[in-house]
């Protein structure tokens, strides 16, 4: 079983400042974890992924992620935000072990930009 | 390069009427997913199907609910006899592949029961 956990359903960030992200999941296989953006009335769009490999993951917009297996941690950052990153972001694992894949996804953390 | 294709955006039913979603997948994408998002909550996975098979349907209810991918045409979810409950956006993805394949998703459509 999988479960993905956002804190914060609201980040509040002013124009400029950096952009914390916060997932936490529990997986029993080695995880793919992904996060996706949503913006209103639209689909998800990937932001990056993890699979194997480098832990530090850089997408697309600016943001990278880091997955850390000991804090079974996938936090999302952006150095420096802009009023377009306002979206609601979404964490999701993946399964490794094969066979069925349909995606586990958090509630989701709406970013606020303030100017 | 067309992405995931679903129709209609939006969909209006009363309640006891039946609704039918289509997904039109990417190009080259033989596995589709669909995902049902409730107001203010994530997706919940529902089914994933390949060409003419149902792999996984863990996540669809019980009754009333059915999906197929056939082996011409989009993929359909259909809800019979719809209920209020029912009202949701619904998001179809695809991908090349299962596991570390991205699952690219469509605009969704949202479907109102009055």
């Amino acid at each position: 079983a999988q479960s993905v956990t956002q804190l914060g359903s609201h980040v509040s960030v002013s124009e400029g400042a950096l952009v914390l992200l916060r997932c936490n999941y529990s997986s029993s296989v080695p995880p793919y974890l992904f996060w996706y953006v949503q913006y209103p009335n639209q689909g998800l769009q990937l932001l990056l992924k993890y699979t194997t490999g480098a832990t530090l993951v850089k997408g697309i917009n600016g943001f990278e992620a880091e997955f850390k297996k000991s804090e079974t941690s996938f936090h999302l950052t952006k150095p420096s935000a802009h009023m377009s990153d306002a979206a609601e972001y979404f964490c999701a694992v993946g399964n490794s072990g094969g066979g069925a894949d349909g995606l586990t996804f958090g509630k989701g953390t709406h970013l606020i930009i303030q100017p | 390069n067309a992405g995931v294709m679903q129709n209609p955006r939006h969909l209006v039913r009363r309640r006891g009427q039946e609704a039918r979603l289509r997904c039109s997948p990417m190009k080259g994408h033989s596995h589709v997913y669909w995902y049902r998002q409730l107001p203010e909550e994530g997706l919940k996975f529902m089914v994933y199907l390949q060409k003419e098979n149902i792999i996984d349907e863990s996540g669809m209810p019980k009754e009333r609910f059915s999906a197929e991918f056939p082996k011409e045409g989009p993929s359909i979810l259909r809800i019979q006899q719809v209920v209020r409950g029912d009202s949701a956006a619904y998001f179809c993805a695809s991908s090349l592949g299962n596991g570390n394949q991205p699952q690219h998703f469509g605009d969704g459509t949202r479907l109102s029961i009055l």
